[in-house]
């Protein structure tokens, strides 16, 4: 099956604690991002890459970062920085120059 | 500053009635403009989306209309059926010369079907 996999589904850290979100696509696409979701939020950009060993800050990227080694990877770290870390987070991909982007199931993530 | 303002935040339709979700957006330059369906604990997927050149796009019980000299474009589920109920997010996007599109989203509508 091809797609966009987030694992795990439901993540629990203690406060202080890095930790580290996994994203994997196999649709061959260029483009990825990383998405917070929040109750009446919408969907808030953190980070996004166009291409491998490249990425830029979205609007909400302090407290975060992440990788690009392969194509098919862009994981995301949760760093002890981040204010309010517990939230919804989603994972996208898209084609090179296109507009439609994929999203994976997501990862809820706890932090007490 | 809120680029892409969605209304209402919740709504409820009786199955068979028609849900209506508005979208209002200040960036001209924004040339794309999608619908996305998220189901509770779910990615969100593309619903349909229309570009500025058409003012309306239709798919099965699923229109868009839009309206640039007003800067709006809405959603309209014809025959909504409880199946329809989730959250639904607009979205807008500008071309960076080529380069991947960034998303920008509205808050969401939450939309209940009753039976």
């Amino acid at each position: 099956d091809g797609g966009i996999t987030q694992s795990p589904k439901y993540l629990f850290r203690k406060e202080g604690q890095n930790v580290t979100l996994s994203c994997e696509q196999n649709l061959n696409h260029d483009a990825m991002y990383w998405y917070r979701q929040d109750p009446g939020q919408g969907l808030r950009l953190i980070y996004y890459s166009q291409i491998v060993n490249d990425f830029q800050k979205g609007d909400i990227a302090e407290g975060y970062s992440v990788s690009r080694e392969k194509k098919e990877s862009f994981p995301l770290t949760v760093t002890s920085a981040q204010k309010n870390p517990t939230a919804f987070y989603l994972c996208a991909s898209a084609n090179r120059g296109g507009n439609e982007q994929y999203f994976g199931p997501g990862t809820r993530l706890t932090v007490t | 500053q809120q680029q892409v303002k969605q209304s209402p935040q919740s709504l409820i339709v009786q199955k068979g009635g028609i849900s209506i979700i508005n979208c209002a957006y200040e960036n001209t330059a924004f040339d794309y403009f999608p619908w996305y369906q998220q189901f509770p604990g779910k990615g969100p997927a593309l619903l349909i989306a229309i570009r500025p050149d058409v003012s309306e796009k239709k798919e099965g019980r699923f229109t868009i209309s839009f309206n640039k000299s007003a800067k709006q474009f809405s959603l309209h589920i014809m025959d909504s059926q409880p199946g329809d109920s989730a959250t639904y997010f607009c979205a807008a996007s500008k071309n960076s010369g080529g380069s991947n599109y960034k998303l920008t989203f509205g808050k969401g509508t939450l939309l209940t079907v009753n039976p």
